[in-house]
């Protein structure tokens, strides 16, 4: 049962326009959300976060907007560079205060044309 | 560079046999998380541990364990290999317990033939 689904396996934009990544998740117990970027053959890096508190998260050219009641988040990356194109991962995690244990989707390739 | 490292990069190996990956947190960072990336899948959490206790569980096979020593460190050790266990295992560490930013380290790539 996935928890975290990123439906689209794929994302071609041109350069300098925008690129939006979905990310929609099950389980109503998350309340941190969190997206990472890979590239091949290292590990994921820490892009930005968002808590369950608030809808929007900005952090220069990126921004996640949550929406809780869809159960519907997405990173918008404004302008998208070449740089950017990598694999992206959501994920998201419930907190019990004792752990922090992530559940991620299976990631979007991002492809940006110059 | 996050300032997580992972010892081997790659590892060969045979079904039966035994290995077992390393893992140094950045400096401060007192947990550490081993996930698991197999084709065409998520990353899959495996296990966290928060100064040398374990925190939480995930799809850990019963042939997997881990530990954190007291420096930290921490080594997850896959026995009885099988072909299915050839995968991405990636650790990661975060200064602490819960609703934590996770920063990953590059990953050992293991191939069990």
């Amino acid at each position: 049962d996935q928890q975290v689904k990123q439906n689209s396996p794929s994302l071609s934009v041109q350069e300098g326009r925008i690129s939006i990544l979905n990310c929609d998740y099950t389980n109503s117990m998350f309340d941190y959300f969190l997206w990472y970027k890979k590239y091949p053959a290292e590990g994921p890096t820490f892009l930005i976060s968002i808590s369950s508190i608030k809808d929007k998260n900005e952090d220069g050219r990126f921004t996640v907007f949550l929406n809780k009641s869809a159960k519907h988040l997405s990173l918008h990356i404004v302008p998208s560079q070449p740089g950017d194109s990598a694999v992206y991962f959501c994920a998201a995690s419930a907190y019990t205060g004792a752990n922090s244990k992530l559940t991620f989707g299976k990631g979007i390739t991002l492809s940006v044309r110059p | 560079d996050s300032g997580v490292t992972q010892t081997p990069k790659h590892l060969i190996t045979a079904t039966g046999q035994r290995v077992t990956l390393r893992c140094s947190p950045r400096s401060g960072d007192l947990s550490v998380y081993w996930y698991q990336q197999s084709l065409d899948q998520g990353l899959q959490f495996l296990i966290q541990y928060y100064n040398g206790e374990e925190r939480a569980k995930g799809n850990i096979l019963e042939r997997f364990s881990a530990q954190q020593f007291p420096d930290l460190h921490s080594e997850l050790n896959l026995s009885s290999l099988e072909l299915g266990d050839s995968a991405l295992y990636f650790c990661a560490s975060s200064v602490g317990v819960a609703r934590e930013t996770q920063y990953f380290g590059p990953g050992t790539r293991l191939l069990v033939l």
